[in-house]
Parts: structure tokens; C-alpha cells; sequence
């Protein structure tokens, strides 16, 4: 089953915040996020572990609830290079990296 | 230092005809993957293989077969296309368990079938 995100899609000026969350109905081990510019492949944004800590480097950052089952990335100051569909991936212990993706959220800064 | 590499880039079939997407990375990763992506639904997971010599189903299986030929390559085979499976392809890569790593992705293959 899918994860959900929230916001389906946000519209920014440079320099401001946002925050994405990923929720799952099932117990995760790891969330994975990753962000897609038009046309292009995803790209690896960062890992959070069960169990593990706060990740981030620059000014994007993301948290990790493994009780409620819930992730959120957190966007500061933003650029307009932020600008792209972003991805949750989730991983439940199946015993093998399955991912299952969320179905994006929709990221656009402007000047 | 390519990555991973997707051939063709794009295709057109019509329906009925057979098609193979070819993969192959040189980043000596075990596991292989398929997903497609459609408007709205992200990226599901078609087939995987997690080391040479296995492969397996994912989410969305149907009308698809896949082969894993050896370490490097993961090719994913439609044997009668249909538009339902109009979507763009990605081929992706991973060390045994993404607990601790990411997934590297191919650039894509976008089919149309009409």
C-alpha cells in the first residue's frame, strides 16, 4: 500500500520554508526521499532509519516518527533549484529493499 | 562512468507488438529493479532482482517478464503491449539492502502504445 503525502503540491517564493510529509499505514524500517525534475530521473535526497537520527545536509533536512509511522522533509530558505516533484520511498522489514513509493508532491519556487 | 544505462530512450508500439527495455549499470550493485510511473501515481515497483539468478514480483507484475542475464544487466520484456502500459520506465540499482543506501536510477524509458 501506498504511503500518502502531504501537500499534493506547493508553490513557494525563494527563501521561504515548506514541509512534506510521508505517512504509512505500515510499521516502517527506513524512509528514503528523492527528488524528480521534469523529465529526468529521480535523484537520492537522503535515508532515515528506524531508530536513527535527524538527517540533513545544506538546508534540507528530514525527521523520522517510526511510532507514527510518519516522515516529514523540511525545505529551508529555499532556491529555485529546489523546484521538482519530490518522493517518499518506505521500506517495512520485508526482509528485502522493496521500495514503496508515495505519489509525489509537486514543488514550485519561484523568484 | 555511466551508472546506470536504459536503451531505447523512446518507443512507440502498437498493441499487440513485443518489446524488450534493456538495463545495465557498471556501479557493481546485486539488486535490480523496474518500476513505471504514471501521472499522479509515482513510482510502483514492476519486478526486482536482488542478486544474479533471481528475480521476483513486485506490485504491478502483470504483462511484464523480466531477466536478469548477469550481474550488470536486468532487461524488462512486454510480450503483447497494451495502452495501459503507455508510462515512462526506470531502471534502478542498490546494494543488497537499501537499509543504509540509496537507490541510482536510469534515465527512463518513455513508451507510448497505441
Amino acid at each position: 500500500q501506498q504511503p500518502v503525502q502531504s501537500p499534493q503540491a506547493v508553490i513557494l517564493r525563494e527563501g521561504e520554508d515548506a514541509v512534506i510529509n510521508c505517512s504509512s499505514s505500515k510499521a516502517l524500517y527506513s524512509v528514503h526521499w528523492y527528488r524528480q525534475k521534469h523529465g529526468e530521473a529521480p535523484v537520492f535526497l537522503m535515508i532515515l532509519l528506524k531508530g536513527g537520527e535527524q538527517k540533513g545536509h545544506d538546508k534540507i533536512s528530514a525527521s523520522f516518527n517510526e511510532k507514527k509511522q510518519q516522515s516529514s522533509l523540511y525545505l529551508t530558505a529555499s532556491q529555485l533549484s529546489y523546484s521538482g516533484t519530490y518522493f517518499c520511498g518506505t521500506e517495512s522489514n520485508t526482509g528485502f529493499q522493496k521500495l514503496v513509493f508515495g505519489t509525489g508532491t509537486r514543488l514550485l519556487v519561484s523568484p | 562512468n555511466a551508472g546506470v544505462t536504459q536503451t531505447p530512450k523512446f518507443q512507440v508500439l502498437k498493441t499487440g507488438q513485443s518489446m524488450t527495455l534493456q538495463c545495465a549499470q557498471d556501479m557493481n550493485h546485486n539488486s535490480m529493479y523496474w518500476y513505471r510511473q504514471d501521472p499522479g501515481m509515482g513510482l510502483r515497483l514492476i519486478y526486482y532482482s536482488a542478486s544474479e539468478g533471481t528475480t521476483d514480483k513486485g506490485e504491478v507484475p502483470n504483462g511484464y517478464n523480466v531477466s536478469r542475464l548477469n550481474k550488470r544487466e536486468f532487461s524488462l520484456r512486454l510480450e503483447s503491449a497494451a495502452p495501459s502500459q503507455t508510462s515512462v520506465y526506470f531502471c534502478a540499482t542498490g546494494q543488497e539492502s537499501s537499509y543504509n543506501s540509496p537507490l541510482h536510477f536510469g534515465n527512463g524509458t518513455r513508451l507510448t502504445v497505441t
